[in-house]
Protein backbone atom coordinates (compact mmCIF):
# COMPACT_ATOMS: atom_id res chain seq x y z
CA UNK A 1 0.00 0.00 0.00
CA UNK A 2 0.68 3.50 -0.83
CA UNK A 3 0.28 6.63 1.10
CA UNK A 4 0.59 10.51 0.67
CA UNK A 5 0.62 13.49 3.40
CA UNK A 6 1.23 16.62 2.66
CA UNK A 7 1.64 19.12 6.11
CA UNK A 8 -0.92 22.22 5.90
CA UNK A 9 -3.53 22.51 3.35
CA UNK A 10 -1.90 26.31 3.06
CA UNK A 11 1.43 27.73 2.79
CA UNK A 12 1.89 31.87 3.14
CA UNK A 13 4.99 33.70 2.18
CA UNK A 14 6.15 36.81 1.00
CA UNK A 15 7.66 37.19 -2.51
CA UNK A 16 11.45 36.52 -1.73
CA UNK A 17 11.00 34.11 0.84
CA UNK A 18 11.82 30.53 1.37
CA UNK A 19 9.21 28.39 0.02
CA UNK A 20 9.16 25.00 1.78
CA UNK A 21 6.06 22.71 1.10
CA UNK A 22 6.17 19.43 3.00
CA UNK A 23 5.22 15.82 1.79
CA UNK A 24 5.91 12.43 3.80
CA UNK A 25 5.00 9.12 1.97
CA UNK A 26 4.51 6.01 3.19
CA UNK A 27 5.34 2.36 0.50
CA UNK A 28 6.43 -0.75 1.40
CA UNK A 29 8.64 -0.87 -1.74
CA UNK A 30 11.00 1.87 -3.04
CA UNK A 31 8.80 4.32 -4.59
CA UNK A 32 8.43 6.53 -7.35
CA UNK A 33 8.12 10.53 -6.28
CA UNK A 34 6.09 13.38 -8.38
CA UNK A 35 5.51 17.03 -7.41
CA UNK A 36 2.76 18.69 -9.47
CA UNK A 37 1.21 21.81 -9.84
CA UNK A 38 -2.05 23.16 -10.56
CA UNK A 39 -2.20 27.01 -11.92
CA UNK A 40 -5.75 28.49 -11.42
CA UNK A 41 -8.32 27.37 -13.72
CA UNK A 42 -5.75 24.84 -15.22
CA UNK A 43 -5.00 21.42 -14.82
CA UNK A 44 -2.08 19.82 -13.17
CA UNK A 45 1.52 19.79 -14.65
CA UNK A 46 4.77 17.83 -13.50
CA UNK A 47 7.13 20.22 -11.56
CA UNK A 48 9.54 17.63 -10.83
CA UNK A 49 10.02 13.71 -10.10
CA UNK A 50 12.25 11.07 -7.90
CA UNK A 51 13.66 8.35 -9.89
CA UNK A 52 16.15 6.94 -8.03
CA UNK A 53 19.04 8.58 -10.03
CA UNK A 54 19.47 11.40 -7.21
CA UNK A 55 18.27 12.09 -4.05
CA UNK A 56 18.42 15.75 -4.75
CA UNK A 57 15.48 16.47 -8.16
CA UNK A 58 15.64 19.74 -9.80
CA UNK A 59 12.60 21.06 -11.63
CA UNK A 60 11.22 23.59 -13.31
CA UNK A 61 10.80 27.50 -12.17
CA UNK A 62 13.42 26.71 -9.72
CA UNK A 63 12.04 24.43 -7.47
CA UNK A 64 13.71 21.50 -5.91
CA UNK A 65 12.97 18.47 -3.95
CA UNK A 66 14.91 16.64 -2.01
CA UNK A 67 14.30 12.23 -0.87
CA UNK A 68 15.25 11.46 2.50
CA UNK A 69 14.15 7.83 2.88
CA UNK A 70 14.96 7.74 6.48
CA UNK A 71 12.51 10.41 6.88
CA UNK A 72 10.08 9.07 4.54
CA UNK A 73 9.90 13.18 3.17
CA UNK A 74 10.33 14.74 -0.20
CA UNK A 75 9.63 18.01 0.60
CA UNK A 76 9.75 20.91 -1.81
CA UNK A 77 11.79 23.97 -1.97
CA UNK A 78 12.36 27.40 -3.98
CA UNK A 79 14.88 29.79 -2.31
CA UNK A 80 12.90 32.91 -3.38
CA UNK A 81 9.18 33.08 -4.10
CA UNK A 82 8.26 34.87 -7.06
CA UNK A 83 3.85 35.94 -7.22
CA UNK A 84 3.47 33.61 -10.26
CA UNK A 85 4.45 30.66 -7.75
CA UNK A 86 1.40 31.37 -6.06
CA UNK A 87 -0.60 27.88 -6.80
CA UNK A 88 -1.79 24.63 -6.01
CA UNK A 89 0.89 21.91 -5.50
CA UNK A 90 0.32 17.88 -5.52
CA UNK A 91 2.87 15.66 -4.06
CA UNK A 92 1.95 11.79 -5.28
CA UNK A 93 3.72 8.44 -4.54
CA UNK A 94 3.65 5.04 -7.19
CA UNK A 95 5.67 2.16 -6.32
CA UNK A 96 6.32 -1.12 -7.75
CA UNK A 97 2.47 -2.72 -9.35
CA UNK A 98 0.75 0.28 -8.10
CA UNK A 99 -1.25 1.67 -11.42
CA UNK A 100 -1.86 4.12 -10.25
CA UNK A 101 -0.75 7.36 -8.46
CA UNK A 102 -1.71 8.47 -5.12
CA UNK A 103 -1.99 12.04 -4.32
CA UNK A 104 -2.01 14.21 -1.74
CA UNK A 105 -4.23 16.62 -0.44
CA UNK A 106 -2.71 19.59 -2.47
CA UNK A 107 -0.79 22.83 -0.56
CA UNK A 108 -2.28 25.88 -1.58
CA UNK A 109 0.36 28.76 -2.03
CA UNK A 110 0.18 31.85 -1.08
CA UNK A 111 2.64 34.33 -2.14
CA UNK A 112 2.30 37.82 -0.79
CA UNK A 113 3.83 41.24 -2.36
CA UNK B 1 0.66 16.23 -29.43
CA UNK B 2 -1.97 17.48 -28.68
CA UNK B 3 -1.81 15.55 -25.30
CA UNK B 4 -4.76 15.23 -23.20
CA UNK B 5 -8.29 16.97 -24.38
CA UNK B 6 -11.26 16.84 -22.22
CA UNK B 7 -14.54 18.66 -23.92
CA UNK B 8 -16.58 19.95 -22.69
CA UNK B 9 -14.71 22.69 -20.86
CA UNK B 10 -18.14 24.33 -18.71
CA UNK B 11 -21.26 22.21 -18.80
CA UNK B 12 -24.63 22.85 -16.44
CA UNK B 13 -27.35 20.30 -16.44
CA UNK B 14 -30.25 19.73 -14.27
CA UNK B 15 -31.06 17.13 -12.16
CA UNK B 16 -31.29 13.63 -13.55
CA UNK B 17 -30.51 14.34 -16.54
CA UNK B 18 -27.24 12.39 -18.31
CA UNK B 19 -24.38 13.22 -19.90
CA UNK B 20 -20.99 11.52 -21.32
CA UNK B 21 -17.53 13.76 -20.75
CA UNK B 22 -15.09 12.83 -23.25
CA UNK B 23 -11.27 12.58 -22.89
CA UNK B 24 -8.73 11.94 -25.40
CA UNK B 25 -4.89 11.28 -25.64
CA UNK B 26 -2.68 10.86 -28.45
CA UNK B 27 0.49 9.65 -26.22
CA UNK B 28 -0.69 6.30 -26.50
CA UNK B 29 -0.67 5.58 -23.31
CA UNK B 30 -2.16 2.67 -21.63
CA UNK B 31 -3.20 4.27 -18.13
CA UNK B 32 -6.16 6.72 -17.95
CA UNK B 33 -7.85 8.25 -14.95
CA UNK B 34 -11.02 10.08 -14.25
CA UNK B 35 -10.39 12.46 -11.13
CA UNK B 36 -12.60 14.52 -9.69
CA UNK B 37 -11.85 17.94 -7.67
CA UNK B 38 -13.39 19.65 -4.88
CA UNK B 39 -12.32 22.80 -2.39
CA UNK B 40 -10.48 20.72 0.67
CA UNK B 41 -10.61 17.24 -0.73
CA UNK B 42 -7.93 17.02 -3.49
CA UNK B 43 -7.92 15.00 -6.30
CA UNK B 44 -10.27 11.93 -5.87
CA UNK B 45 -10.19 8.89 -7.86
CA UNK B 46 -13.08 8.24 -9.77
CA UNK B 47 -12.34 5.16 -12.50
CA UNK B 48 -9.48 4.14 -14.15
CA UNK B 49 -7.99 2.24 -16.54
CA UNK B 50 -5.10 -0.31 -17.84
CA UNK B 51 -5.72 -0.68 -21.04
CA UNK B 52 -8.85 -1.20 -23.48
CA UNK B 53 -11.38 -3.21 -22.64
CA UNK B 54 -10.26 -2.81 -18.97
CA UNK B 55 -11.45 -0.44 -16.19
CA UNK B 56 -11.96 -0.19 -12.69
CA UNK B 57 -13.53 1.04 -10.31
CA UNK B 58 -11.73 3.91 -8.02
CA UNK B 59 -12.35 5.97 -4.67
CA UNK B 60 -15.58 7.30 -5.44
CA UNK B 61 -17.27 5.48 -8.54
CA UNK B 62 -20.83 5.49 -7.51
CA UNK B 63 -23.09 7.71 -10.35
CA UNK B 64 -20.13 7.38 -12.79
CA UNK B 65 -19.54 4.97 -15.70
CA UNK B 66 -16.55 4.73 -17.97
CA UNK B 67 -16.12 2.53 -20.58
CA UNK B 68 -12.59 2.04 -23.05
CA UNK B 69 -13.15 0.61 -26.31
CA UNK B 70 -9.69 2.72 -27.94
CA UNK B 71 -6.46 3.25 -26.13
CA UNK B 72 -7.03 6.78 -27.11
CA UNK B 73 -10.24 7.54 -25.53
CA UNK B 74 -12.20 7.26 -21.82
CA UNK B 75 -15.55 9.07 -21.53
CA UNK B 76 -17.13 9.01 -18.14
CA UNK B 77 -20.51 8.71 -18.30
CA UNK B 78 -23.26 10.61 -15.65
CA UNK B 79 -26.08 8.23 -15.67
CA UNK B 80 -28.25 10.70 -13.21
CA UNK B 81 -26.52 13.83 -12.20
CA UNK B 82 -27.08 15.27 -8.65
CA UNK B 83 -26.42 18.55 -7.52
CA UNK B 84 -23.18 16.61 -5.25
CA UNK B 85 -21.84 15.73 -8.66
CA UNK B 86 -20.85 19.35 -9.41
CA UNK B 87 -17.34 19.58 -9.47
CA UNK B 88 -14.19 19.89 -11.86
CA UNK B 89 -13.52 16.90 -13.69
CA UNK B 90 -9.83 15.78 -14.37
CA UNK B 91 -8.92 13.20 -17.00
CA UNK B 92 -5.22 12.07 -16.97
CA UNK B 93 -2.85 9.32 -18.74
CA UNK B 94 0.51 7.77 -18.26
CA UNK B 95 2.58 5.27 -19.43
CA UNK B 96 3.03 1.78 -17.57
CA UNK B 97 5.95 2.65 -15.61
CA UNK B 98 5.90 3.41 -12.20
CA UNK B 99 8.31 6.23 -12.96
CA UNK B 100 6.02 7.82 -15.83
CA UNK B 101 4.28 11.10 -15.53
CA UNK B 102 1.06 11.22 -15.40
CA UNK B 103 -0.61 13.82 -17.92
CA UNK B 104 -3.58 15.58 -17.33
CA UNK B 105 -6.41 17.55 -19.11
CA UNK B 106 -7.34 20.90 -18.75
CA UNK B 107 -10.17 20.04 -16.57
CA UNK B 108 -14.49 20.36 -17.18
CA UNK B 109 -16.41 22.35 -14.83
CA UNK B 110 -19.74 20.66 -13.91
CA UNK B 111 -22.55 22.80 -12.25
CA UNK B 112 -25.88 20.39 -11.69
CA UNK B 113 -28.62 22.35 -10.34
Amino acid sequence: AQSVTQLGSHVSVSEGALVLLRCNYSSSVPPYLFWYVQYPNQGLQLLLKYTSAATLVKGINGFEAEFKKSETSFHLTKPSAHMSDAAEYFCAVTSGGSYIPTFGRGTSLIVHP
Amino acid sequence: NAGVTQTPKFQVLKTGQSMTLQCAQDMNHEYMSWYRQDPGMGLRLIHYSVGAGITDQGEVPNGYNVSRSTTEDFPLRLLSAAPSQTSVYFCASRGARGVDTQYFGPGTRLTVL
